[in-house]
């Protein structure tokens, strides 16, 4: 049981190129989410899915695609990575209504140049 | 509006004294609450939780948190700190019933000295 992994752990990108952040659960978590950590700003919601077919918008969305195909998957798409989206990206996943605690990946460490 | 304030951004304490990180939250509504532990270049863990009940509860590595809802509180305590419980701690809230998204506070640095 893997749990979330994320990949890369590390990713330089220069200013207009697009990229794919990989997620991915083995604990057929119904929920997923991704987060941004900045200094200062502790954590920053995305986007989110309850399950495959369905996404929706957190408090950061601009810039960023999501998906959701299969319940193990959850990637996030930078369309034109700009140095505003240089982070530390977090995906998480929970389970059903009755349980509480969200599942956290290693992260990825982004730098836009 | 919904929001969570961890009002210091470092906690410095001495190896074997308690350690109290200070939590207080405004949410409609009866709140479920968490905290999350961030050690270096790793991802979020889950500590421990209050969704209804005793308003103690104890979670992993010997941590507790004290629910106070006439504070709106929910501070994190150890009664004696270990060196390896430096790292960062996060204060989440989400609402009953409501979706699963949680409100984050901005953490607070725990630096425990040898």
């Amino acid at each position: 049981n893997a749990g979330v992994t994320q990949t890369p752990k590390f990713q330089v990108l220069k200013t207009g190129q697009s990229m794919t952040l990989q997620c991915a659960q083995d604990m057929n978590h119904e929920y997923m989410s991704w987060y941004r950590q900045d200094p200062g700003m502790g954590l920053r919601l995305i986007h989110y899915s309850v399950g495959a077919g369905i996404t929706d918008q957190g408090e950061v969305p601009n810039g960023y695609n999501v998906s959701r195909s299969t319940t193990e998957d959850f990637p996030l798409r930078l369309l034109s990575a700009a140095p505003s989206q240089t982070s530390v990206y977090f995906c998480a996943s929970q389970g059903g209504w009755s349980s509480y605690e969200q599942y956290f990946g290693p992260g990825t460490r982004l730098t836009v140049t | 509006a919904q929001s969570v304030a961890q009002p210091e951004d470092q906690v410095n304490v001495a190896e074997g004294n308690p350690l109290t990180v200070k939590c207080t939250y405004s949410v409609s509504g009866n709140p479920y609450l968490f905290w999350y532990v961030q050690y270096p270049n790793r991802g979020l863990q889950f500590l421990l939780k209050y969704i209804t009940g005793d308003n103690l509860v104890k979670g992993s590595y010997g941590f507790e948190a004290e629910f106070n809802k006439s504070q709106t509180s929910f501070h994190l305590k150890k009664p004696s700190a270990l060196v390896s419980d430096s790292a960062l701690y996060f204060c989440a809230v989400r609402r009953a019933g409501n979706n699963r998204k949680l409100i984050w506070g901005l953490g607070t640095s725990l630096a425990v000295n040898p």
